[in-house]
């Protein structure tokens, strides 16, 4: 049975940092892709990065470029999203979700998610 | 960047009622890179239909996906209870993987 356990949400200022981390199991981990999705309070979701199954190539939404990490530990079976910068608005439930063989993938299986809030 | 636009924002029906749910792309987009969710409130997103038309594991028959180009449709016969929900279209061809806003399914 495929499990995603995101951790590492919580309060941060603006200007702050975060790392999120995703631990699956149920798969084989190194063969497939990656992704996090988020959702605003109240609103749709948002995509904002993925990473392939080796973790070599990596792609970002615009708002979150420049900002945000993603990574994977295939030894730990757990991948991350090393957030910098936070802002107000990236305030959201973070999702993180298994894809499929290729990078060009949709989300099969998601985590219950974690929240992340920026404030001051 | 391809923009997905889901009509409508919001349809109202009645349990048993057929729903017909439309997602339209800015630019074309492959068939085999369109992607159906349903998130019901407090949950986690699920995933439908993969590729447009393809069922996910679990989803039942009465939804059934279509589309190509640019307009792509979600059909739901005969709702139940469990069916309201929000819905989510989403391309996965080319970066960034956009969702549409979604359209939201309620009890009339």
């Amino acid at each position: 049975e495929v499990q995603l356990v995101e951790s590492g949400g919580g309060l941060v200022q603006p200007g702050g940092s975060l790392r999120l981390s995703c631990a699956a199991s149920g798969f084989s981990f190194s063969d497939y892709a990656m992704i996090w999705v988020r959702q605003a309070p109240g609103k749709g979701l948002e995509w904002i990065s993925v990473i392939s199954g080796s973790g070599g190539t990596t792609y970002y939404a615009d708002s979150v470029k420049g900002r945000f990490t993603i990574s994977k530990d295939n030894s730990k079976n757990t991948v991350y999203l090393q957030m910098n910068s936070l802002r107000v608005e990236d305030t959201a439930v973070y999702y993180c979700a298994k894809g499929g063989a290729i990078i060009r993938t949709f989300c099969d299986y998601w985590g219950l998610g974690t929240l992340v809030t920026v404030s001051p | 960047e391809i923009v997905l636009t889901q009509s409508p924002g919001t349809l109202s029906l009645s349990p048993g009622e057929g729903a017909t749910l439309s997602c339209r792309a800015s630019q074309k987009v492959s068939s085999i890179y369109l992607a159906w969710y349903q998130q019901r409130p407090g949950q986690a997103p699920r995933l439908l239909f993969y590729g447009a038309s393809t069922r996910a594991t679990g989803t039942p028959v009465r939804f059934s996906g279509s589309g190509s180009g640019t307009d792509y449709t979600l059909t739901i016969n005969r709702l139940e209870p469990e069916d309201f929900a929000v819905y989510y279209c989403q391309q996965y061809g080319d970066s960034p993987w956009a969702f549409g806003q979604g359209t939201k399914v309620e009890i009339k």
